[in-house]
């Protein structure tokens, strides 16, 4: 399968923004996502992008697509405690296929 | 609407015993997969039914692993033998076949340990 590749850990001040990088492989990727995991639950897709779009927006979260660089990024503002949790960056190989980074750990300090 | 579930949620075994993992998958959607996070690494697919039939399986380890998906409602997947290197959380999900990019609904996961 693509690599996808997220650096592990992120701490963040609660009120902050928090960024959570991401880079992929697969350049006819058609869609990227950002997944979720909060302890003890399954993955919960938090939002996706198709892949002609340079940026989304959804409430307190932004992402942005660099296609030419491979690069997506999750930006959190406002970070909440609630927000702790493991956020996995996805890209579609195939129509059913996701390949998963490893998964960014982020860790909401008062 | 019942979400995607699986069950049990842990399962502590010893090397070389069976274990038989079962998901629900959320009702009306063909599509099932089943992927596996090891220890803290990136979640990996195993394989994709749709309805009863196997698409794809070619994230299936090794032949100690069997899926199946009898009668194309709820799947379990069976490790026989299990190995150590068997442990990790084993993740199902479903998503209907009539939308484009219907998302992916993932159950809470199986944890599975080894010893």
């Amino acid at each position: 399968g693509e690599d996808v590749e997220q650096s592990l850990f992120l701490s963040v001040r609660e009120g902050d923004s928090s960024v959570i990088n991401c880079t992929y492989t697969d350049s006819s990727s058609t869609y990227l996502y950002w997944y979720k995991q909060e302890p003890g639950a399954g993955l919960q897709l938090l939002t996706y992008i198709f892949s002609n779009m340079d940026m989304k927006q959804d409430q307190r979260l932004t992402v942005l697509l660099n296609k030419k660089d491979k690069h997506l990024s999750l930006r959190i503002a406002d970070t909440q405690t609630g927000d702790s949790a493991i956020y996995f960056c996805a890209e579609k190989e195939v129509d059913y296929k996701l390949s998963f980074g490893a998964g960014t750990t982020v860790t909401v300090r008062a | 609407e019942a979400g995607v579930t699986q069950f049990p949620s842990h399962s502590v075994i010893e090397k070389g015993q069976t274990v038989t993992l079962r998901c629900d998958p959320i009702s009306g959607h063909d599509n099932l997969y089943w992927y596996r996070r090891v220890m803290g690494k990136e979640i990996k697919f195993l394989l994709h039914f749709v309805k009863e039939s196997k698409q794809d399986e070619s994230g299936m380890p090794n032949n100690r692993f069997l899926a199946e998906r009898t009668g194309g409602t709820y799947s379990t997947l069976k490790v026989q033998p299990a190995e150590l290197e068997d442990s990790g959380v084993y993740f199902c999900a479903s998503s209907r076949t009539d939308l484009l990019n219907s998302p992916l609904h993932f159950g809470n996961g199986t944890r599975l340990t080894v010893t």
